[in-house]
């Protein structure tokens, strides 16, 4: 099956930092998500981007589906901004198999 | 849109006993996935459902869990009889086909003593 790694694992960083967040996958893919669970363990939608660029805020991410990579990046990081991100990806069955997450702290 | 709805968000039961989880996805979507996250193995796909039928149960850990979708609106996973690692959150998440974007419940948070 398709092996999903997101890079680093963990990430402190102090308010007002940027970040770039990496996932890696071992297959072609048709669809890939990006996630952020926060403190209180919900799974919010951050980006649907199985090719391209896309920017919400301060939030972007690229994903190069010819190289096997997505990219997300965290301009300005607010406190609020903590928790796990996560990276999914799956065929068109809709089988999305999730990376073991970044877990990101955000220090005032 | 409400949104996936799940319930309950906390069940606390004892080993032996039998749990049922419900999810009901969004209006509209044709395809539903059971999650369960731990801190051991993350997050996995424990079965999912296309047009209300069992597509792949394959991550679905043994046989005292199953997982019905009579109809379009509603779905349940059960453990019968649920043991103390069992304990888990539980995520139910639905998309509108295969490859498009998938939208997560709450999750029920599962304690299992």
């Amino acid at each position: 099956g398709i092996q999903v790694e997101q890079s680093p694992p963990d990430l402190i960083l102090q308010e007002g930092a940027n970040s770039t967040l990496r996932c890696n996958f071992s297959d072609s893919v048709n669809n890939l998500q990006w996630f952020h669970q926060n403190p209180w363990g919900q799974l919010i939608n951050l980006f649907y981007i199985p090719s391209g660029t896309k920017q919400n805020g301060r939030l972007s991410a690229t994903t190069v589906a010819t190289e096997r990579y997505s990219l997300l990046y965290i301009s300005s990081s607010q406190t609020t901004d903590s928790g796990v991100y996560f990276c999914a990806v799956g065929s068109n069955t809709g089988k999305l198999i999730f990376g073991q997450g970044t877990t990101l702290q955000v220090k005032p | 849109d409400a949104g996936v709805i799940q319930s309950p968000r906390h069940e606390v039961t004892e080993m032996g006993q039998e749990v049922t989880l419900r999810c009901k996805p969004i209006s509209g979507h044709n395809s539903l996935f059971w999650y369960r996250q731990t801190m051991m193995r993350g997050l996995e796909l424990l079965i999912y459902f296309n047009n209300n039928v069992p597509i792949d149960d394959s991550g679905m850990p043994e046989d005292r869990f199953s997982a019905k979708m009579p109809n379009a609106s509603f779905s349940t996973l059960k453990i019968q009889p649920s043991e103390p690692r069992d304990s888990a959150v539980y995520f139910c998440a639905s998309t509108i086909m295969g490859g498009t974007e998938a939208f997560f419940g709450q999750g029920t948070r599962l304690t299992v003593v």
